[in-house]
């Protein structure tokens, strides 16, 4: 049972509008949602994350928004960079468990057009 | 610098050859973990760590073993690889602080196993 799910394998925007990538989970233990950012032959780096007593976290260009009800996050990016284009993983956690464990989406790649 | 590093980053073996992958962290991280990423299948936890001496089981442990000795390294131990342990393997460390969970990857090492 998959319970971090991006549905969208790939994504394609023109450089300078906005990239929306989405992520759902089912888990309703989970209260702590971050976002990594993966290029080809390097480990994931961390972007941002959000806690679930907020529904938005903004760093820069980098926007989360959490809506707990509908158990669904979206990371904003305005406006997008040609340097953007990576795959992003949505993870989520339970900051009041026993260990730190991620639980990841299978990602999505985001392709920014010049 | 905080870091995460893993040797080898490449590797080429045989069915039942055994081999290590070692992990080291520099942030004095309690928690530690291995992933394994394979294509359509997103990060998968392996094992974690929470503390020396403390491992336990991720989502696919199976083939796999781990130690804690010391803080700052987590090696990944395949005692007899098989193929369907090629993949790409990623270890991380963490801590929970003032503003929110922090998590550090090393770079990969990617696995062949013929």
């Amino acid at each position: 049972d998959q319970q971090v799910k991006q549905n969208s394998p790939s994504l394609s925007v023109q450089e300078g509008r906005i990239s929306i990538l989405n992520c759902d989970y089912t888990n309703s233990m989970f209260d702590y949602f971050l976002w990594y950012k993966k290029y080809p032959a390097e480990g994931p780096t961390f972007l941002i994350s959000i806690s679930s007593i907020k529904d938005k976290n903004e760093d820069g260009r980098f926007t989360v928004f959490l809506n707990k009800s509908a158990k669904h996050l979206s990371l904003h990016i305005v406006p997008s960079q040609p340097g953007d284009s990576a795959v992003y993983f949505c993870a989520a956690t339970n900051s009041g468990g026993s260990n730190y464990k991620l639980t990841f989406g299978k990602g999505t790649l985001l392709t920014v057009n010049p | 610098e905080a870091q995460v590093t893993q040797n080898p980053r490449y590797l080429i073996t045989v069915t039942g050859k055994k081999l290590t992958v070692t992990c080291s962290q520099n942030m004095n991280h309690e928690y530690m973990s291995w992933y394994r990423q394979d294509p359509g299948l997103g990060l998968r936890q392996i094992y974690y760590s929470m503390n020396v001496e403390v491992t336990d089981k991720g989502d696919v442990p199976e083939g796999y073993k781990v130690s804690r000795k010391e803080k700052r390294n987590f090696p990944l131990i395949l005692e007899s690889p098989s193929p369907n342990q090629t993949s790409l393997y990623f270890c991380a460390s963490s801590s929970w602080g003032l503003a929110g969970m922090t998590q550090y990857f090393g770079p990969g090492t990617r696995l062949l196993v013929l």
